[in-house]
């Protein structure tokens, strides 16, 4: 069955530099979600877009930006990146809100910014 | 501030017998309460949830207790096997359709063989 794609898998990044991080929902769920999972950390909500439309924001930092295309695909874009914004970035999808039902989390992109 | 909280980093049990993972929450809101399992390299992988107008929730080798009072909720895994060895999350939310999930920090299960 597909699942959650994310890409890239890895990515190195500068201080001050931009990223940019896809993610490629299964197919017919209309929700897309980002959260942050630092080191040894639990992973934190950023922001989560409903039928391509911001449905809830967490703790994202305003250099962060995200949206969901038309394709129901989102891109979580980075910019002025901190040696703090190194992470593990997960996204997932779902049909309608999770809460009861969860989530499919994709594999995750890891950012390292040195 | 840690609204889901798993005091426990990690935990070992010998396969064959029941492992038992622990979580706290501080917030009363919570209503949707569901356990993640993750695999290094791996996003979490959905393993069950229950809601708070339930105490108990099973899906075969999975159960789900949960104590409102307490505000505790407990997974067991019975009989635990190697393949279960994996970091467990408990994760909460306030509504069934909610968009977001606070997480624990996890707690790292080894089932010894």
């Amino acid at each position: 069955a597909a699942g959650v794609i994310q890409s890239p898998r890895h990515l190195i990044k500068e201080k001050r530099e931009t990223a940019t991080l896809k993610c490629y929902p299964i197919p017919r769920h209309d929700t897309v979600y980002w959260y942050q999972q630092g080191p040894g950390q639990d992973p934190q909500f950023l922001i989560s877009f409903y039928e391509k439309m911001q449905s809830d924001k967490g703790s994202i930092p305003d250099r962060f930006s995200a949206q969901q295309f038309s394709d129901y695909h989102s891109e979580l874009n980075m910019s002025s990146l901190e040696l703090g914004d190194s992470a593990l970035y997960f996204c997932a999808s779902s049909w309608g809100g999770g809460g009861m039902a969860g989530y499919t989390f994709g594999s995750g992109t890891r950012l390292t910014v040195v | 501030d840690q609204q889901v909280k798993q005091n426990s980093p990690s935990l070992s049990v010998q396969e064959g017998r029941i492992s038992i993972l622990n979580c706290d929450y501080t917030n009363s809101m919570f209503d949707y309460f569901l356990w993640y399992k993750k695999y290094p390299a791996e996003g979490p992988t959905f393993l069950i949830s229950i809601s708070s107008i339930k105490d108990k929730n099973e899906d075969g080798r999975f159960t789900v207790f949960l104590n409102k009072s307490a505000k505790h909720l407990s997974l067991h895994i019975v009989p635990s096997q190697p393949g279960d060895s994996a970091v467990y999350f408990c994760a909460a939310s306030v509504g069934a359709g909610s968009y977001q999930l606070t997480f624990g920090k996890g707690t790292k299960l080894s089932v010894i063989p």
